[in-house]
This record gives structure tokens, C-alpha cells and sequence, in this order.
């Protein structure tokens, strides 16, 4: 079944370093969405991505899909203690469920 | 709005007990999920529904039972708790496909069985 592998597992970076986290499907995605989760909450949806190539900017985050829409990346900038938490992609191949990925977990040390 | 609230919060089962987790979500959303996330593990998808009467299964069914007998309600079921269904229980509901695809998520249920 599809896939859905999110590197790296764990990030810890010094408070205004900037941080990537990659997602790579083993399929064609007809759209992914990326989520955040705070330590002890819930996830909260950050973007949804469709088109290939396409990217999309929120203040210091910069989502990204690959051309051939079976990888995505998230950047931040500048890092700050707010942005820690757990982030994770989730693709859709067709009119299949969401796949999540298991998430890339960001400390943020001041 | 509550938007999706889950009941229990937090429980404590003996191995073989039975108990259900209940979804409701007041955005009147067609469609519904029950996850489980585990250390390392991410979200992974139990049952979900994509319509009142209607549930389908996941990637992780075994040991689950659901049902949508409301368009407000996803009810999750464990007929016999096993060690191996600790774990945290997330609820997430959406509309349809072409009408915006965000999935939101309930606070979630923590489930320790012993």
C-alpha cells in the first residue's frame, strides 16, 4: 500500500537556525497536507499542497512539492521557540485516506 | 462551535475489558476518522466513515469495532482490550473532497491497558 517517509525523525537546532523536514511517497499524490503538533495536543493543519511544483509561503514557513508530486519539504526560517512541536506530512494518492508520515519532532533550544 | 470533542480523556483498562471512545463533532462534517498514535509511529488510521450509517476500514483494524449511526457521532469500540491498544486515540473529521480537505482533529483520548 501506499507510503508515506518522513526524514528526519528528530531536529534539534539552536533558536534561529533554520530547519528542513522532508516527505517522500511511494506514490503519485494527488495533494499532501502538513500538520503541526504540540507537545501533549492534538495536530492542527498547516497547508494542503496540490499542484506539482507548487509553493507556498506562511511568515517564516515555506512548503514546497516536487514536480512529480511524490515529495514535499517544509523549511523554516529563523527559528524560535514557538515553532517546536511534532511536524508531519500526509499525502493522498486518488480518493484513497490520508497517509500520515511519522513525523519529524523539532526542539528548538534558546 | 466545540468543533470535534472526544470522551473519555484519559482511561484505565484491564486486559479483556470492553469500552468505547465517542467522537462528536458539531461542523456538520460528512467525513470521520479514528487514529491511533504511538511513539514513533505517527498517525495511523483505524476506521473511518465518509457518511451517517456508513464506516470503512483502515490500516489498523484488528480489535476495533465503529459505527456512524449520526452524521455528529463516530463511535470507537474495544471488545476485548489488549496491552497493545495503549495508546493515544485521535478523532479528526473533514467535509468533502473539492470542498477543502483540512482535517480537524479532536484532543484526543489516552488509553492505558494493563
Amino acid at each position: 500500500g501506499q507510503q508515506v517517509m518522513q526524514i528526519p525523525q528528530y531536529q534539534h537546532v539552536q533558536e534561529g537556525e533554520d530547519f528542513t523536514t522532508y516527505c517522500n511517497s511511494s506514490t503519485t499524490l494527488s495533494n499532501i497536507q502538513w500538520y503541526k503538533q504540540r507537545p501533549g495536543g492534538h495536530p492542527v493543519f498547516l497547508i494542503q499542497l496540490v499542484k506539482s511544483g507548487e509553493v507556498k509561503k506562511q511568515k517564516r514557513l515555506t512548503f514546497q512539492f516536487g514536480e512529480a508530486k511524490k515529495n514535499s519539504s517544509l523549511h523554516i526560517t529563523a527559528t524560535q521557540t514557538t515553532d517546536v512541536g511534532t511536524y508531519f506530512c500526509a499525502g493522498r494518492a486518488g480518493n484513497t485516506p490520508l497517509v500520515f508520515g511519522k513525523g519529524t519532532r523539532l526542539s528548538v533550544i534558546a | 462551535n466545540a468543533g470535534v470533542t472526544q470522551t473519555p480523556k484519559f482511561r484505565v483498562l484491564k486486559t479483556g475489558q470492553s469500552m468505547t471512545l465517542l467522537c462528536a463533532q458539531d461542523m456538520n462534517h460528512e467525513y470521520m476518522y479514528w487514529y491511533r498514535q504511538d511513539p514513533g509511529m505517527g498517525l495511523r488510521l483505524i476506521h473511518y466513515s465518509v457518511g451517517e450509517g456508513t464506516t470503512a476500514k483502515g490500516e489498523v483494524p484488528d480489535g476495533y469495532n465503529v459505527s456512524r449511526l449520526k452524521k455528529q457521532n463516530f463511535l470507537l469500540g474495544l471488545e476485548s482490550a489488549a496491552p497493545s491498544q495503549t495508546s493515544v486515540y485521535f478523532c479528526a473529521s473533514r467535509r468533502p473532497s473539492g470542498s477543502g480537505e483540512t482535517q480537524y482533529f479532536g484532543p484526543g483520548t489516552r488509553l492505558l491497558v494493563l
